[in-house]
């Protein structure tokens, strides 16, 4: 049982330039996360997916989008990237919205 | 709106102490509460989560957490320290309620077990 999987694991990129960030789940769960992590911030927010079909905004969302392809994937793109966010982005997903979340081993990611 | 607070952004204590990782939560509405722990390099597990049955919560690898409704508050303990313990703690809050709710974590804990 794999449980959620990112991927990349590690990614450099230069300013301006364009990634995406994969993510899948084999949970069945409805709801799916991405947050990003810098140190001495905890975790935060950038964008939700309550259940198939739909994204909100989360905490930190400038710079970013989403798309739920389907129960199973939550992607999140970086259409220019900047200095800023360099941090380490980790993928959730839960059962519903209130319950736990399980999460992913984190992509690692620096802007240039 | 919800937060959380960790008092104590590192925490050090010998093998054998007791661990005690302190959290307050803030939470116009009755709270879920979770504790999570992560090793380094790696995502966050679940250690224990308070969803209004018991107050005292019991989780993985010796922790338990006490819900004080009366002092806002969610601390993390463990009896005895061991070194695999060493890692960062998170205090996360939850809405109770189900539309649009989502995690709000601390900003965490790192734990250091000396020898």
């Amino acid at each position: 049982n794999a449980g959620v999987t990112q991927t990349p694991k590690f990614q450099v990129l230069k300013t301006g330039q364009s990634m995406t960030l994969q993510c899948a789940q084999d949970m069945n769960h409805n709801s799916m996360y991405w947050y990003r992590q810098d140190p001495g911030m905890g975790l935060r927010l950038i964008y939700y997916s309550a259940s198939e079909g739909t994204t909100d905004k989360g905490e930190v969302p400038n710079g970013y989008n989403v798309s739920r392809l389907n129960k199973r994937e939550f992607s999140l793109r970086l259409e220019s990237a900047a200095p800023s966010q360099t941090s380490v982005y980790f993928c959730a997903s839960a059962l519903r919205e209130v319950t736990e979340a399980f999460f992913g081993q984190g992509t690692r990611l620096t802007v240039v | 709106a919800q937060s959380v607070t960790q008092l104590g952004s590192h925490v050090s204590v010998s093998e054998g102490a007791l661990v005690l990782l302190r959290c307050n939560y803030s939470s116009s509405v009755p709270p879920y509460l979770f504790w999570y722990v992560q090793y380094p390099n790696q995502g966050l597990q679940l250690l224990l989560k308070y969803t209004s049955a018991a107050t005292l919560v019991k989780g993985i690898n010796g922790f338990e957490a006490e819900f004080k409704k009366s002092e806002t508050s969610f601390h993390l303990t463990k009896p005895s320290a061991h070194m695999s313990d060493a890692a960062e703690y998170f205090c996360a809050v939850s809405p109770q309620e189900t539309s649009g709710s989502r995690l709000t974590f601390g900003e965490g804990t790192q734990l250091t077990v000396n020898p």
